[in-house]
């Protein structure tokens, strides 16, 4: 595709339910990045692919988030025993991952999720 | 912890005054400084970004200007138009790759 795409693009789901959110970023880039973006709040880093290297998972909230990345391409963020304050805009965003570059990153429109 | 931080929270201007946005950062180890441009329903947008070599850049109406030595750049937006209402996001990004934001300014230019 084009773009970064995201899906589902709204999520709503019951509290202690476990949820999935993938992540198709542009062909071929090497670098993938979760973030999540509470209403009105800024962008609060969660983890970061980059090529075959070990994840940086230093912004993952607690151990109920996961995220994988199969192939190097698609990526899923799991959310399990969801709880209100996990209510947010989750954004993917990818980049060619050149190092020295100015790392241009591409998001995609976000999958928003409610916990009810 | 926040290594870059951003203000004000909002800003309203009228239409061709000029909004400034401020960041300060924590960290020396970046090695660029970009903004982004977020509209809302949207994933942000690059806008413009700086080495911290280089005191000031300008894309046409965009400039942001770099104070290494006091660790801060801002964004200043020459002649705005409604159309740049949007939320926008000061970044600083590490060698390896990492890309940490600011936490957004939304601007509101009033016609």
């Amino acid at each position: 595709g084009a773009g970064v795409s995201q899906s589902p693009s709204n999520k709503v789901t019951e509290k202690g339910k476990d949820v999935e959110l993938r992540c198709d970023p542009i062909s071929g880039h090497t670098a993938l990045y979760w973030y999540r973006q509470s209403l009105g709040q800024g962008l609060e880093f969660l983890i970061y692919f980059q090529g075959n290297s070990a994840p940086d998972k230093s912004g993952l909230p607690s151990d109920r988030f996961s995220a994988e990345r199969t192939g190097g391409s698609v990526s899923t963020l799991t959310i399990q025993r969801t709880q209100q304050e996990d209510s947010a805009v989750y954004l993917c965003a990818s980049s060619s991952g050149l190092a020295g570059g100015t790392g241009e990153l591409f998001f995609g429109e976000g999958s928003r999720l409610t916990v009810l | 912890q926040q290594q870059v931080k951003q203000s004000p929270q909002s800003l309203i201007v009228q239409k061709g005054g000029i909004p400034i946005i401020n960041c300060a950062y924590e960290n020396t180890a970046f090695d660029y400084f970009p903004w982004y441009q977020q509209f809302p329903g949207k994933g942000p947008a690059l806008l413009i970004a700086i080495r911290p070599d280089v005191s000031e850049k300008k894309e046409g109406r965009f400039t942001i200007s770099f104070n290494k030595s006091a660790k801060q750049f801002s964004l200043h937006i020459m002649d705005s138009q409604p159309g740049d209402s949007a939320t926008y996001f000061c970044a600083a990004k590490k060698p390896a790759g990492k890309l940490i934001f600011g936490q957004g300014t939304t601007l509101q230019v009033k016609p």
